[in-house]
């Protein structure tokens, strides 16, 4: 099947340092990658979408200038968390949809980011 | 706007028995609704994927149904095990690039 990852899996990092990570699509292209991240005992929610060669639609709550996003070619796009906060400590889940004969998502293995 | 949600958000039963986790969504066209398993501090495990023209999807003891129609699905577990304990996630898609909406979650403890 489809592989997604990320790296890195984990990362802590210091209260007002900026954090990149970075989702690939493994074995198939995607033009649109989707980042979400996830509270603990919390469910997942949408933060934005990643389009290739173009800006990324953030959504509503969102700060578009904190979480920096790029898709810079068909298999990479990256979140960087700029000034991170203890706040913005979470699990992060890139995830790109594959279309075919079965239209699926495929989901990456997550990110935790530890903010002190 | 879409809206997904589970019920019961947490659910504990003994081993051996069958089990339902229910779904709603408030928007009908949807592409398809997925079944997800996560673990404690893990990334998302598919289980079962119901395209919108499908009633229901089976996969082992998993068997997920959708009424599209009534914003419903539901996943059926049968013979629950402990390795089951986990936290099931039903999502809806509306269109087959578009993004996910995850429902809040059912806490699933089965106990030996």
């Amino acid at each position: 099947g489809a592989v997604v990852s990320q790296h890195p899996s984990r990362v802590i990092c210091k209260s007002g340092t900026s954090v990149k990570i970075e989702c690939r699509s493994l074995d198939f292209q995607a033009t649109t990658m989707f980042w979400y991240r996830q509270f603990p005992k919390q469910s997942l929610m949408l933060m934005a979408t990643s389009n290739e060669g173009s800006k990324a639609t953030y959504e509503q709550g969102v700060e578009k200038d904190k979480f920096l996003i790029n898709h810079a070619s068909l298999t990479l796009s990256t979140l960087t968390v700029t000034s991170a906060h203890p706040e913005d400590s979470s699990f992060y889940i890139c995830s790109a949809p594959r279309t075919g004969e079965i239209d699926e998502q495929y989901f990456g293995p997550g990110t935790r980011l530890t903010v002190t | 706007k879409q809206e997904v949600t589970q019920i019961p958000a947490a659910l504990s039963v003994p081993e051996g028995e069958n089990l339902v986790l229910n779904c709603s969504f408030t928007d009908s066209a949807i592409y398809n609704l997925q079944w997800f398993r996560q673990d404690p501090g893990k990334g998302l495990t598919s289980l079962l994927l119901i395209q919108s023209s499908q009633r229901e999807q089976t996969s082992g003891r998993l068997n997920a149904s959708l009424d599209k129609s009534s914003g419903r699905s539901t996943l059926y577990i049968a013979a629950s095990q402990p390795g089951d304990s986990a936290t099931y996630l039903c999502a809806v898609r509306r269109s087959s690039a578009s993004k996910i909406i995850f429902g809040s979650g059912t806490r699933l403890s089965i106990r030996p």
